[in-house]
């Protein structure tokens, strides 16, 4: 059981590039999240997807867009990558539409972009 | 619109000696509130939650909360931390659509 997988762990892109984080989940969550986490600022929504067939924006959504692939996969996309889109990415699900409120984290994927 | 804020963004305790840990919210209705713990180069783990109920919480890893109302504060406490304890710690609170919005964290560092 391997809770929330994210790949990659590390990437690097120059500005301009095109890139897509991977996630992916088998505990049957039915809510997935994008996250990222930048010093001081502490986690800030992307987008997230309460229910497979659905995403919404979160706080931060501009220079992304996500795919729910299917219950299990929700992906980020990076059309363009730009300096300030280097930070740490998280993914999380969580059981029952979100109703508790409790996340399970990947362990996060580290863009740098130069 | 919802916030968390923790006011202390690094905190450093001895070994063995208690600490706390502040959170303050604003939200309008009842607030489902968390706290997380991020271990370095880790993903966030669930310490505990509030939803209803007795206001002292108890969570993993011996830590508890205090849900005070009328000062909008959510503080986290552990009385004897172990050098284990040091990470980075979030305070987190759900809105009615279901999203969580996280404080700017605290990192503890905890001294022999």
């Amino acid at each position: 059981n391997a809770g929330v997988t994210q790949t990659p762990k590390f990437q690097v892109l120059k500005t301009g590039q095109s890139m897509t984080l991977q996630c992916a989940q088998d505990m049957n969550h039915n809510s997935m999240y994008w996250y990222r986490q930048d010093p001081g600022m502490g986690l800030r929504l992307i987008y997230y997807s309460a229910s497979e067939g659905t995403t919404d924006k979160g706080e931060v959504p501009n220079g992304y867009n996500v795919s729910r692939l299917n219950k299990r996969e929700f992906s980020l996309r990076l059309e363009s990558a730009a300096p300030s889109q280097t930070s740490v990415y998280f993914c999380a699900g969580s059981p029952r539409g979100g109703s508790t409120g409790e996340l399970f984290f990947g362990e996060g994927s580290r863009l740098t972009v130069l | 619109a919802q916030s968390v804020t923790q006011p202390d963004i690094h905190i450093t305790v001895s070994e063995g000696a208690s600490l706390e840990l502040r959170c303050n919210y604003s939200y309008g209705a009842t607030p489902y509130l968390f706290w997380y713990v991020q271990s370095p180069g880790q993903g966030l783990q669930l310490l505990l939650k509030y939803f209803s109920g007795d206001t002292l919480v108890q969570g993993i890893k011996g830590f508890e909360a205090e849900f005070k109302r009328s000062q909008s504060s959510f503080n986290l406490r552990k009385p004897s931390v172990h050098w284990s304890d040091a990470a980075e710690y979030f305070c987190a609170l759900r809105s009615n659509d279901y999203k969580l919005s996280f404080g700017a964290g605290t990192t503890v560092t905890v001294r022999a």
